[in-house]
């Protein structure tokens, strides 16, 4: 099983239409989630961490439940402007390493 | 915006050279890292570094790999003998302590032809 693990897409979409990605991670060890974006040939960007409780930024919903190890990212209203790979990222802490462990991404592309 | 920056942003090498890809991190930042993204695939660990030393590295940070501080501003990974395998886009990041999201660089794209 991967270790983290996303529908690669892409999610075509309207201008102004709400989508939904989703993530499964294995590591139940897993202590940080965070959704990164990453546009063409770029590198990813922070797009917003993850909390248990569910958090908003703007547009932008996240949602961690941690019994089933999933993951989601809710875009309302869409831009043109979120057209981008949407990477879902685990952080397995315990060490001074912390390194990040990013799933393969969910493409999405805005239509106007 | 503190952000952190890699040279060269494109590096064109003949199998079995040595190349040294080049981060400055953000400043105040004491944990760093390098990532790379083969075209296509996913973004995956390579090694991350804290206190002058290698504190964890991937099953991919072979003994062709190594990474040096030199001089408490630049951060380098090098690559003994590339191999065409090793292509890909290398991404340097940085973080603070107590924080778990990254600043990565935007990357330096190695082609080993």
């Amino acid at each position: 099983r991967k270790e983290v693990e996303q529908d690669p897409g892409p999610f075509n979409v309207p201008e102004g239409a709400t989508v939904a990605f989703n993530c499964t991670y294995s590591n139940s060890a897993s202590q940080s989630f965070f959704w990164y974006r990453q546009d063409c040939r770029k590198e990813p960007k922070l797009l917003m961490s993850v909390y248990s409780s569910g958090n908003e930024d703007g547009r932008f919903t996240a949602q961690l439940n941690r019994a089933s190890q999933y993951i989601s990212l809710l875009i309302r209203d869409s831009k043109l402007s979120d057209s981008a790979t949407y990477l879902c990222v685990v952080n397995r802490a315990g060490n001074a390493g912390n390194m990040l462990t990013f799933g393969g991404g969910t493409r999405l592309m805005v239509k106007p | 915006e503190p952000e952190v920056t890699q040279t060269p942003s494109h590096q064109v090498t003949q199998m079995g050279q040595e190349v040294i890809l080049r981060c400055v991190p953000i400043s105040n930042h004491l944990y760093f890292y390098w990532y790379r993204q083969i075209l296509g695939q996913k973004v995956e660990f390579l090694v991350s570094f804290y206190n002058n030393e290698i504190s964890e590295k991937s099953e991919i940070f072979d003994d062709q790999f190594s990474v040096e501080r030199p001089d408490g501003s630049n951060f380098t990974l090098k690559i003994r003998s590339t191999k065409l395998e090793d292509s890909a886009m290398y991404f340097c990041a940085s973080r603070d302590q107590g924080h778990y999201g990254y600043t990565f660089g935007s990357g330096t794209r190695l082609t080993v032809v």
